[in-house]
């Protein structure tokens, strides 16, 4: 799977958007952009994931890069809950499992 | 609520001991996943199971192993134990069992394991 950087940590304040960026530069043509976060110690949730085209859910929007080599995760209206460690990763599609691999993620900070 | 069950929430124990962990999946879901989160290695793959059959092997000790039941609850079992092992152990499930593009895991609230 391909490796993706992210910068360690970032701040946003409330009821603002957070723009979280991911470069995932060796990504393959059968590749998925997901994203995951984690809360504290609770089990990591997953946001969305994308192929090649923007998504958007109730959660958060993904915009990828025409070149699929960069993505951004977009929380609109970020609050204090939307604290946590947001994790961008790289899974491949087709017929392979589908393990995730962690990186260190991002840690996002929303204060008041 | 994810719908992933893990039990115990907490377990602590010496060296040397063997435990077992215990994980139910969401209804339908047919593929379970365990991960391993220390303070040192982060989150990290260990082992996946497709409805009773293991697919795929991360970074697994040989003194772990773990089995999918056919009521689809699986058991991570962690034998030999060394102070290394303490670390929250993650199970997670999904539909499908590959990087489709609906592999979204779910993941259970973890076991919390501290070797003494």
């Amino acid at each position: 799977d391909a490796k993706t950087t992210q910068p360690p940590s970032m701040d946003c304040a409330e009821g603002r958007a957070a723009n979280l960026p991911c470069n995932h530069s060796t990504i393959s043509g059968n590749e998925y952009v997901y994203w995951y976060r984690q809360i504290h110690s609770q089990g990591p949730q997953y946001i969305i994931h994308g192929l090649k085209n923007n998504e958007t859910n109730e959660m958060a929007s993904l915009i990828i890069t025409e070149d699929r080599k960069s993505s951004t995760l977009i929380l609109p209206h970020a609050t204090l809950r939307d604290t946590a460690v947001y994790y961008c990763i790289v899974v491949a599609g087709g017929t392979s499992y589908g393990k995730l691999t962690f990186g260190q993620g991002t840690i996002l900070t929303v204060h008041p | 609520d994810s719908g992933v069950t893990q039990t115990p929430k907490h377990l602590i124990t010496a060296t040397g001991q063997r435990v077992t962990l215990r994980c139910s999946p969401r209804s339908g879901d047919l593929s379970v996943y365990w991960y391993q989160q220390s303070l040192d290695q982060g989150l990290q793959f260990l082992i996946q199971y497709y409805n009773g059959e293991e697919r795929a092997k991360g970074n697994i000790l040989e003194r772990f192993s773990a089995q999918q039941f056919p009521d689809l609850h699986s058991e991570l079992n962690l034998s030999s134990l060394e102070l290394g092992d303490s670390a929250l152990y993650f199970c997670a499930s999904s539909v499908v069992p590959s990087g489709d593009s609906r592999n979204e895991q779910f993941f259970g609230p973890g076991t919390r394991l501290t070797v003494l």
